[in-house]
């Protein structure tokens, strides 16, 4: 079962802040986060491998409720270049090497 | 850094014919992935495999088959394509191991079947 990302898109306003979810309808073992800018490849961003970890990297962090089975982004004073889809990703059990994607969040930052 | 290749990077092609993609990894990962995506759209897993001689079926239902007979080959084979094979086609790798590895991409082989 794929995870499902919220919003499904969002316009800001360079400097304005985000916060993209993703929600599991099955136990998350570890949550990856990743963009994916236009006409190119997904890049990784972060991993969350523990619940209530909280990981950040320049003004995007990310952070992980294990009980909830939810993962979320948050985007602080928002670049033009951050400006893609992100895609949350997991392994979709324990012991197994099927990984799964979320349903993607686009993310428009406009000047 | 991830050195993941895929060839050719775009494919245009009648329908009926056979079409390979190529993907190939240089950092010896045990696991590789085969994801369609249409543009601006979710990754859709149609193949993985988590080590030579191993190979899965995805989620989506795909008329494209696989084969894993070198650690850093995993070719994906389309006996006669279709117009709805028209789509972006990403390879990924990881490590092999527990579930804290990220995917790492290559560029994706744009195909359009006629």
């Amino acid at each position: 079962q794929q995870p499902v990302q919220s919003p499904q898109a969002v316009i800001l306003r360079e400097g304005e802040d985000a916060v993209i979810n993703c929600s599991s309808s099955k136990a998350l073992y570890s949550v990856h986060w990743y963009r994916q800018k236009h006409g190119e490849a997904p890049v990784f961003l972060m991993i969350l491998l523990k619940g209530g970890e909280q990981k950040g990297h320049d003004k995007i962090s990310a952070s992980f409720n294990e009980k909830k089975q939810q993962s979320s982004l948050y985007l602080t004073a928002s670049q033009l270049s951050y400006s893609g889809t992100y895609f949350c990703g997991t392994e979709s059990g324990s012991g197994t090497y099927k990984y799964i994607f979320g349903t993607g969040t686009r993310l428009k930052v406009l000047a | 850094e991830a050195d993941i290749y895929q060839t050719p990077r775009y494919l245009v092609i009648g329908t009926g014919k056979k079409i390979t993609l190529e993907c190939s990894q240089t950092m010896g990962h045990d696991k590789m992935y085969w994801y369609q995506q249409d543009p601006g759209m979710e990754l859709h897993l149609i193949h993985y495999s988590y080590g030579v001689n191993s190979t899965e079926k995805g989620d989506l239902s795909s008329e494209s088959t696989v084969s894993r007979i070198r650690t850093e080959h995993f070719p994906l084979t389309l006996e006669s394509a279709r117009p709805s094979h028209t789509s972006q086609y990403l390879c990924a790798s990881s490590q092999g191991g527990s579930s804290n590895q990220p995917q790492h991409f290559g560029d994706g082989t744009r195909l359009s079947i006629l």
